[in-house]
Order: C-alpha cells, then structure tokens, then sequence
C-alpha cells in the first residue's frame, strides 16, 4: 500500500553542525508535505510544509527539499541546537476529503553538546 | 496561532471503565482528527470528523466511539476500557480540504493508562 517512511530510524549529531533528516513516499498524487517535530511528552508541532509544485521551501534554520523524480523528501537543519533534540514526522497528504495525512515512522534527532 | 486543547493529560483508568477524551480546537476547523501513538508503530488514525456529526473511520476504530455535537469539540470514547488501550491519545484538526493546505495542528496529548 501507500506509506511514507524514513531512512533512517535515529540520527546524532553535534551541536552546531547541520542535521539532514530523510523521508521517502510512494503515493505519487499527494500534493502537499509536512515536517512535525515532536519533544518527548508533546504532541507533534508543525515546523514546515511544501507543496508538490515546490522542490525547496526555506524557513527560520529549516529548510525541506522535495524530489519528485524519486519520491524523496528531506528537512535540513542548520547550526543545530540542543533544543532541537526530538522526533521528527514527514507526512503527506491524500488529496481526499478529511485531510487525512499519511505519518512516517519517525527520526529522533540527538544533539551532542 | 491555533490552539488545540485536550481534556487531561494523564489519566488513569480500570479495565470496563467508560473513558471520555476531550478536545477543543478555537480556530474554526472543520476537520478534527483523534490517533494513537505507541512506541514502534507511529501515529495511527482511530477516527476523523470532517463536519459536526460526521465521523469516519480510521485505520483502528475498534473499541472507540466518536462524538462531534460542535465544530470546536471532538471526543473520543472508550465503552469498555482494557489495557491494551494504554496509549498516549493525541487530538489534531485542520482547515477545510481543497482551499487551506491539510496541515494538522495537534494538541498536546492525554497518557492514557488503563489498569
């Protein structure tokens, strides 16, 4: 079936290096991504979203990239920060009534101070 | 800023027990989401609203029942409660499909822990 899942199940890096977390999808008729972060004890909290006429969105430190040739999405952390320790959801839309979205599994980001 | 408020964050319940969750959602969303989330298996839907009384069915309804008297209210309900409903409950909605983008805006979860 159709599932959007992530590379990479854990990721550590350094405080102030740039983080790269990795997401692929297979339904080729979503239109809409998006990346949550979620802090342990939290519920998830939007960071950023692309539409699929889109292939780079930036914001504050974040940016996503999306590849439609190979279904691939990606969120990019600059300079990353303690306070960016979580786990981090892509998720896509299913163009249907409902907004329903897709979830994947999760990465959980570690930041080594 | 989109605020989506659940009733409790912890709660603890015996197996039979009626349990209600609660969540409000002050930005005039017309659809409301409710998921579990377990360790190792994600965020799955249980049931979703896109209209007041209007319920569908997500990937796991069985053992819950859904409520959605008002646009801003959607509560979830457990008839009879058993421990492998222990979970943590997390409430989201979003704008109306087809004009707003379907970002989920989501509360900040009920630990549900069933006895």
């Amino acid at each position: 079936g159709e599932s959007v899942g992530l590379h990479l199940p854990t990721l550590s890096v350094q405080e102030g290096d740039n983080s790269i977390i990795n997401c692929a999808y297979s339904n080729s008729a979503s239109d809409y991504f998006i990346w949550y972060k979620q802090e342990s004890g939290k519920g998830p909290q939007f960071i950023i979203d692309i539409r699929s006429n889109m292939d780079k969105r930036q914001g504050q430190r974040v940016t996503v990239l999306l590849n439609k040739t190979v279904k691939h999405l990606s969120l990019q952390i600059a300079a990353t920060q303690p306070g960016d320790s979580a786990v981090y959801f892509c998720a896509e839309n299913q163009g249907v009534r409902g907004g329903k979205l897709i979830f994947g599994q999760g990465t959980e980001l570690s930041v080594k101070p | 800023d989109v605020k989506v408020t659940q009733s409790s964050r912890y709660l603890v319940k015996r197996t039979g027990e009626k349990v209600f969750l609660e969540c409000v959602q002050d930005m005039d969303h017309e659809n409301m989401f409710w998921y579990r989330q377990d360790p190792g298996l994600g965020l799955r839907l249980i049931y979703f609203s896109y209209d007041v009384k209007m319920k569908e069915k997500g990937d796991i309804p069985e053992g819950y029942s859904v409520s959605r008297e008002k646009k801003e209210r959607f509560s979830l309900i457990l008839e009879s409660a058993s421990t492998n409903q222990t979970s943590m409950y997390l409430c989201a909605s979003s704008p109306p499909s087809g004009g707003a983008p379907d970002t989920q805006y989501f509360g900040p979860g009920t630990r549900l822990t069933v006895l």
